[in-house]
C-alpha cells in the first residue's frame, strides 16, 4: 500500500516569504508527526497530532511555526516570514494509533536563500 | 529532558562481518527505544525496536541490546551487506509521550 507522501519533494524560496509543506499520511492512520532534520543531525520533534487536534506542539521552534489537520487526514506545516535557519528536512510520520510504529516520508527539503 | 546520543560517527565493516552501533541515552525513564535507517534521501526506517522491559530482541540479522543500568542501547547486525549501507539513528521516548527523540546518526559504510 501506499506510504507517507510529502509534497514538495524539494522547495527554495527566499527569506522573509511564507511557504506550505504538506503531508499524506498512511491511510487510517490517526496520529502525524512533523519533525526537522538538519545536516547531519537526528531529526527533531516539532508536533503531532492525534486526529485534528494537535496533542503536543512543544517542538515549535517559535510563533512562526503553525500545523494543521482539519480533517484528521492530511496535514500542512506552515511557516511565516522564513528565515535562513529554517532550512532543513522536514519529516512527517504517521503511525496507526499513537505510540505505535511511526512510519516516515521522504521528507521535503526546505532552502531559504 | 532526553538526550540520546552516538559513540562514534562512521563505521567501516567489511562485507560478511558483524556490525556494531552503539548508542546511549541519558533519560532513565524511557522506556522504548527505536533502531532506524536513513539512505540519502529517504526518510527513515524502522528497523528494530525493545522496551524497557527487555534487555535483548532479536529480528532477521538484526539484534538489540538494551543495558538499562547504563542507558546504553546497541544495534548488532549480522553478516553485513552492501545494502546495510546507510546512517543509523536511535531513539527513544517516554510513557505516553509519542515524540521521539533521535541521536545524531552515525555511517556505516561497508566495504565490498
Amino acid at each position: 500500500g501506499a506510504g507517507v507522501s510529502q509534497t514538495p519533494s524539494n522547495k527554495v524560496t527566499e527569506k522573509g516569504k511564507y511557504v506550505e509543506l504538506r503531508c499524506d499520511p498512511i491511510s487510517g492512520h490517526t496520529a502525524l508527526y512533523w519533525y526537522r532534520q538538519s545536516l547531519g543531525q537526528g531529526p527533531e520533534f516539532l508536533i503531532y497530532f492525534q486526529g485534528t487536534g494537535a496533542a503536543d506542539d512543544s517542538g515549535l521552534p517559535n510563533d512562526r511555526f503553525f500545523a494543521v489537520r482539519p480533517e484528521g487526514s492530511v496535514s500542512t506545516l506552515k511557516i511565516q516570514r522564513t528565515e535562513r535557519g529554517d532550512s532543513a528536512v522536514y519529516l512527517c510520520a504517521s503511525s496507526l494509533v499513537v505510540g505505535n510504529e511511526q512510519f516516515f516520508g521522504p521528507g521535503t527539503r526546505l532552502t531559504v536563500l | 529532558g532526553e538526550s540520546v546520543g552516538l559513540h562514534l560517527p562512521t563505521l567501516s565493516v567489511q562485507e560478511g562481518d558483524n556490525s556494531i552501533i552503539n548508542c546511549a541515552y541519558s533519560n532513565s525513564a524511557s522506556d522504548y527505544f527505536i533502531w532506524y535507517k536513513q539512505e540519502s534521501g529517504k526518510g527513515p526506517q524502522f528497523i528494530i525496536d525493545i522496551r524497557s522491559n527487555m534487555d535483548k530482541r532479536q529480528g532477521q540479522r538484526v539484534t538489540v541490546l538494551l543495558n538499562k543500568t547504563v542507558k546504553h542501547l546497541s544495534l548488532q547486525i549480522a553478516a553485513t551487506q552492501p545494502g546495510d549501507s546507510a546512517v543509523y539513528f536511535c531513539a527513544g521516548n517516554t510513557g505516553a509521550n509519542s515524540k521521539l527523540t533521535f541521536g545524531k546518526g552515525i555511517t556505516l559504510s561497508v566495504r565490498p
